[in-house]
This record gives C-alpha cells, sequence and structure tokens, in this order.
C-alpha cells in the first residue's frame, strides 16, 4: 500500500521554462512533507519543506505547494536550469508515532538546454 | 565536510557473511535514520534513533538486521547471514531532532551480496 504517490515517473521541461512535480498521499496523519533531489550514486538532498499548517513554501527557485483536502502537494522550480536534471522523491512524516520518513517513488526530471 | 559521512561507500560478500555499515551523522544532531533503496524500488525505512531513548525498529526486515549507536553519534547496522535480497544501497540520514525537521542523507552504503 503507497502511501506517499509520485505517478509521473519522468518529466522533461525546456530551460527557462516552470517545472511542476506532484506527489499525492493517502495517510492523513502525515503533517510534514518534504522534497528531496537525488543525483546517481548520491544520497537525497534536501530540498524543502512544509508543514500542513501551510498551503506554500518558497525558497528561491523552489516552491512547494500543499492542499491538504486533496492530499496533494506540488513542487515548481522556476526556472529550470539543466542543472535541476535529478530524480525529485516526495516524503511524508506523520505528526505522532512513527517520525521517519515515507517516501514516493520519485519523477526524474530532465531540464533540456 | 560537515555532512553525514557513511563507510564503506561500496561492499561486496558473499551470501552467508555478516556485515556492518558505518555512519557518522552531522554533529550536533540527536535524530539518526537508516533506510535502504533496492534495485528499482523507493526508499524504505529500517531504523531510527532519537537521543537516549529506545530505538524505534519497526522497518527492520527480520532479526538478521540490527543496528546500535554508540554514544548518541556513530552508527553500526549490522545484517548476520546476508542473503541476496538483501542487496541494496543502505543510506543513514540525520536531523537536529526527531519531528518536523528536515533528514540530511550521507552518500550511502551499495552492499551487494553475491
Amino acid at each position: 500500500d503507497q502511501q506517499v504517490k509520485q505517478n509521473s515517473p519522468s518529466l522533461s521541461v525546456q530551460e527557462g521554462r516552470i517545472s511542476i512535480l506532484n506527489c499525492d498521499y493517502t495517510n492523513s496523519m502525515f503533517d510534514y512533507f518534504l522534497w528531496y533531489k537525488k543525483y546517481p550514486a548520491e544520497g537525497p538532498t534536501f530540498l524543502i519543506s512544509i508543514s500542513s499548517i501551510k498551503d506554500k513554501n518558497e525558497d528561491g527557485r523552489f516552491t512547494v505547494f500543499l492542499n491538504k483536502s486533496a492530499k496533494h502537494l506540488s513542487l515548481h522550480i522556476v526556472p529550470s536550469q539543466p542543472g535541476d536534471s535529478a530524480v525529485y522523491f516526495c516524503a511524508a512524516m506523520m505528526d505522532t508515532g512513527r517520525r521517519a520518513l515515507t517516501f514516493g517513488s520519485g519523477t526524474r526530471l530532465q531540464v533540456q538546454p | 565536510g560537515a555532512g553525514v559521512s557513511q563507510s564503506p561507500s561500496n561492499k561486496v560478500t558473499e551470501k552467508g557473511k555478516d556485515v556492518e555499515l558505518r555512519c557518522d551523522p552531522i554533529s550536533g544532531h540527536t535524530a539518526l535514520y537508516w533506510y535502504r533503496q533496492s534495485l528499482g524500488q523507493g526508499l524504505e525505512f529500517l531504523i531510527y534513533f532519537q537521543g537516549n531513548s529506545a530505538p524505534d525498529k519497526s522497518g527492520l526486515p527480520s532479526d538478521r538486521f540490527s543496528a546500535e549507536r554508540t554514544g548518541g553519534s556513530v552508527s553500526t547496522l549490522t545484517i548476520q547471514r546476508t542473503q541476496q535480497e538483501d542487496s541494496a544501497v543502505y543510506l543513514c540520514a540525520s536531523s537536529i531532532s526527531v519531528g518536523n525537521q528536515p533528514q540530511h542523507f550521507g552518500d550511502g552504503t551499495r552492499l551487494s551480496i553475491l
């Protein structure tokens, strides 16, 4: 039972355009959400997070949006750069009980020069 | 650097042998986590430690897996009597505390069981 789902395994965008990566979750006890970027042979790198009390968080070119009623979050990257090409993982944590991250399966982003 | 350090970066061993994987968390981080990523799979939680509290072992796949964290810092993940299905990248992460804090990952140990 996948509690965090990234339904798009891959995404290709042109340099300078917006990249939108999507994530859906099923567990209503999740209250903290994160996005990680991963290059081959490296560990995931933390990008941005959002608490369930917010619906938007921005950090430079990265913005995360959270729609609690739809159990959906998205990561916007604008403008996209070739160096952003990587696998992006959405992750979620519960507000009580197990405090480990539950990850989605990842979306491979390719930014074309 | 000041990031999470894992060793070895690669480990090849024969089925049935025991292996130990090491993790040095970021200095000052009280929470430490182990995950693994098998080929074609997502990241799967194994175990976490928070301060002096009893670890949450709920993600360990079998009793062949165990972990320790000595002195609240370095952690060792031990896999006894390895099986081929244990082949994966084992990732360690740390955070300032358990809770709504980002976890920062090391580059992992790639374990291959022959």
